[in-house]
C-alpha cells in the first residue's frame, strides 16, 4: 500500500518567515502531487499541484518535486497568520493518497 | 456556484441504525470519492467512482456501501453503524483530466455513533 509521510509538526514560524513542509512517498509510479490546505473545521482546499521535477511557484507558495528521491515539499514565503492551517500532501497514481498533515502556526 | 454539497452536516445516531449521507456535485465531474478523516490518520479513502455505475473500494471500505446511479450524486450508506465509524466524512469530486485528479471537497459531515 502506498504510504505518504509528512514531517510531524506542529510547525510554528514567526510572521514573515519561511515555512518549509516536507513529504515523502513510497510508490515510484506516482504521477501527480498536490498540496491541500485545511483550516480547522473546514474541508481541504487545493493550493498547489505539481507533475514534473523541479519547482513550481504560485504567489508566496513554491512546490518542489524530486521523483528520484520520492519527495515533494512546500515552501510558504512571507508567512502570514492567515496561513495557519494544516497542510496535506497528496500523491496520485491510480488513486489519491493523503499524508496525515502538518499543522502550521504563524505567530504574529 | 460550482460546489460539492453534503447532507447532513452533523449527525448523531445509535449503533445499528442505518443511515445515508448524501453527496451531490454540480460540476459534471466523472470522478467522485468518499473519505473519512480521523486525528493522526489523515484522510483515508472509503470508496470511489470513476463514472455512473462504476464504483470501487478504497483503503477502508468495511462497513460502508455506495452507489452511483446518476453522475451528480454519490451517497454513502452505513447499513449498521458502529462507534468506530464515528468520524468526519468528506465527499470529493474531480474532472477526469488525464492523470491530474485535482479534487474538490464538500463541507464535511461529522458523524457520531453512540
Amino acid at each position: 500500500q502506498k504510504e505518504v509521510e509528512q514531517n510531524s509538526g506542529p510547525l510554528s514560524v514567526p510572521e514573515g518567515a519561511i515555512a518549509s513542509l516536507n513529504c515523502t512517498y513510497s510508490d515510484r509510479v506516482s504521477q501527480s502531487f498536490f498540496w491541500y490546505r485545511q483550516y480547522s473545521g473546514k474541508s481541504p482546499e487545493l493550493i498547489m499541484s505539481i507533475y514534473s521535477n523541479g519547482d513550481k511557484e504560485d504567489g508566496r507558495f513554491t512546490a518542489q518535486l524530486n521523483k528520484a528521491s520520492q519527495y515533494v515539499s512546500l515552501l510558504i514565503r512571507d508567512s502570514q497568520p492567515s496561513d495557519s492551517a494544516t497542510y496535506l500532501c497528496a500523491v496520485h497514481d491510480y488513486k489519491l493518497s493523503f499524508g496525515a498533515g502538518t499543522t502550521v502556526t504563524v505567530r504574529a | 456556484e460550482a460546489q460539492v454539497t453534503q447532507n447532513p452536516r452533523y449527525l448523531i445516531t445509535v449503533t445499528g441504525k442505518k443511515l445515508t449521507v448524501t453527496c451531490s456535485q454540480n460540476m459534471n465531474h466523472e470522478y467522485m470519492s468518499w473519505y473519512r478523516q480521523d486525528p493522526g490518520l489523515g484522510l483515508r479513502q472509503i470508496y470511489y467512482s470513476m463514472n455512473v455505475e462504476v464504483t470501487d473500494k478504497g483503503d477502508v471500505p468495511e462497513g460502508y456501501k455506495v452507489s452511483r446511479k446518476e453522475k451528480r450524486n454519490f451517497p454513502l450508506i452505513l447499513e449498521s453503524p458502529s462507534p468506530n465509524q464515528t468520524s468526519l466524512y468528506f465527499c470529493a469530486s474531480s474532472p477526469d483530466r488525464g492523470n491530474s485528479y485535482e479534487q474538490y471537497f464538500g463541507p464535511g459531515t461529522r458523524l457520531t455513533v453512540t
